[in-house]
């Protein structure tokens, strides 16, 4: 089956931690994101790339990072300077910025 | 900066009407707009895309409209039924940036 997968569904992290989540996609896409969602909020976006060993910081990249060694891999780490990181955190990919966009179905992090 | 806003936030009706969820942005300069479905918890899933020059798109039950010059968009759901309870979310692409702009949603409730 062609999708994307998160991984893991639930992360726990403690206080001054890094943690990494998962994001693999076999649709053979070109471009991959990282959004957040937070409760009654739109999705806000924190990285993104539009090709391999490329990305790009969108509106909230502070306390983020990103690699892209893959085209089908885009992971995201937490880092211990993001002071808030409890959310839902989605990744998705598309052929082109300007195509449909496909979503994964999300890791939900909380602070511990 | 492009703004996207959902109206109403929450709408519940009975079982087997028809209904419209608005979606409106402040720049009219957009590539695509898309809508996209969230279970509580999951994912999004993508129900209908619709490029600039469109002015609809339709999948079974589902229709959108796309008015560019009056920044809106219309989703329209035909015989609502109870599966259809979800949140639904709009999002445009802006043209001059590879950015994607997300609505915070309307939480559809459909009573059987």
């Amino acid at each position: 089956d062609g999708g994307i997968t998160q991984s893991p569904k639930y992360l726990f992290r403690k206080e001054g931690q890094n943690v990494t989540l998962s994001c693999e996609q076999n649709l053979n896409h070109d471009a991959m994101y990282w959004y957040r969602q937070d409760p009654g909020q739109g999705l806000r976006l924190i990285y993104y790339s539009q090709i391999v060993n490329d990305f790009q910081k969108g509106d909230i990249a502070e306390g983020y990072s990103v690699s892209r060694e893959k085209k089908e891999s885009f992971p995201l780490t937490v880092t211990s300077a993001q002071k808030n990181p409890t959310a839902f955190y989605l990744c998705a990919s598309s052929f082109t910025g300007t195509t449909e966009a496909f979503f994964g179905q999300g890791t939900r992090l909380t602070v511990v | 900066k492009q703004e996207v806003t959902q109206i109403p936030a929450a709408l519940s009706v009975p079982e087997g009407e028809n209904l419209v969820l608005n979606c409106s942005f402040t720049d009219s300069a957009i590539y695509n707009l898309q809508w996209f479905r969230q279970d509580p918890g999951k994912g999004l899933t993508s129900l209908l895309l619709i490029q600039s020059s469109q002015r609809e798109q339709t999948s079974g039950r589902l229709n959108a409209s796309l008015d560019k010059s009056s920044g809106r968009s219309t989703l329209y759901i035909a015989a609502s039924q109870p599966g259809d309870s979800a949140t639904y979310l709009c999002a445009v692409f802006n043209t001059g940036g590879f950015k994607t702009i997300f609505g915070a949603g309307t939480r559809l409730f459909v009573k059987a």
